[in-house]
């Protein structure tokens, strides 16, 4: 099974901080990475797919890169909806596998 | 509007069974992969199972393989859930997730439904 892990697992961040989540699989899944947001007590939200591709509907301020094993998650000007948690998912092969989640609190 | 809404969960027993539903709505139904993703009390997301668009197939997490059983109603826009044999650690939300063409993406997620599993 593919493992992807997350870092931070943890982030504390104010209004307005540019902050960056890291995601690391341990083989190779090409660009087949996606990115959820969870509110608490919410169902994930779909962010990114395919690495770099913004979800309809999501702000422009959330952005993804990364190919191979190394990918980020980007939020350049946090507002204060943007806190929640953050997963990682890859879909190169199965079983579907997710991130730990990175926990993103207001400082 | 894509609507998903989870049903059927509950309190059961080791050892017992429960069945979960999904009714589908704003999408056609019959097009798309569709899975199921639980989470347990205060962890991550855990992929469980998805089935093809015409039923023909699904995949399952080892954990769940033999015990489980996903289906699906296309004419009702249904997805199920037969889950046997349960155990402690079955104790999750279960989310019903539409997949994003034919790939592995979920891109719509119902609002989940408890199951519980303690003597």
């Amino acid at each position: 099974d593919i493992q992807l892990t997350q870092s931070p697992s943890f982030l504390s961040a104010s209004v307005g901080d540019r902050v960056t989540i890291t995601c690391r699989a341990s083989q190779d899944i090409r660009n087949y990475l996606a990115w959820y947001q969870q509110e608490p007590g919410k169902a994930p939200k779909l962010l990114i797919y395919t690495a770099s591709i913004l979800q309809s509907g999501v702000p422009s301020r959330f952005s993804g890169s990364g190919s191979g094993t190394e990918f980020t998650l980007t939020i350049s000007s946090l507002q204060p909806e943007d806190f929640a948690t953050y997963y990682c998912q890859q879909r190169n092969s199965y079983p579907i596998t997710f991130g730990q989640g990175t926990r993103l609190d207001i400082k | 509007e894509v609507q998903l809404v989870e049903s059927g969960g509950g309190l059961v027993q080791p050892g017992g069974s429960l069945r979960l539903s999904c009714a589908a709505s704003g999408f056609t139904f019959n097009n798309y992969w569709m899975s199921w993703v639980r989470q347990a009390p205060g962890k991550g997301l855990e992929w469980v199972a998805s089935i093809k668009p015409d039923g023909s197939q699904g995949l399952y997490v080892d954990s769940v393989k033999g015990r489980f059983t996903i289906s699906r109603d296309n004419a009702k826009n249904s997805l199920h859930l037969q889950m046997n044999s349960l155990r402690a650690e079955d104790t999750s939300v279960y989310y019903c997730a539409k997949l994003r063409d034919s790939s592995t993406i979920f891109d719509y997620w119902g609002q989940g439904t408890l199951v519980t599993v303690s003597s």
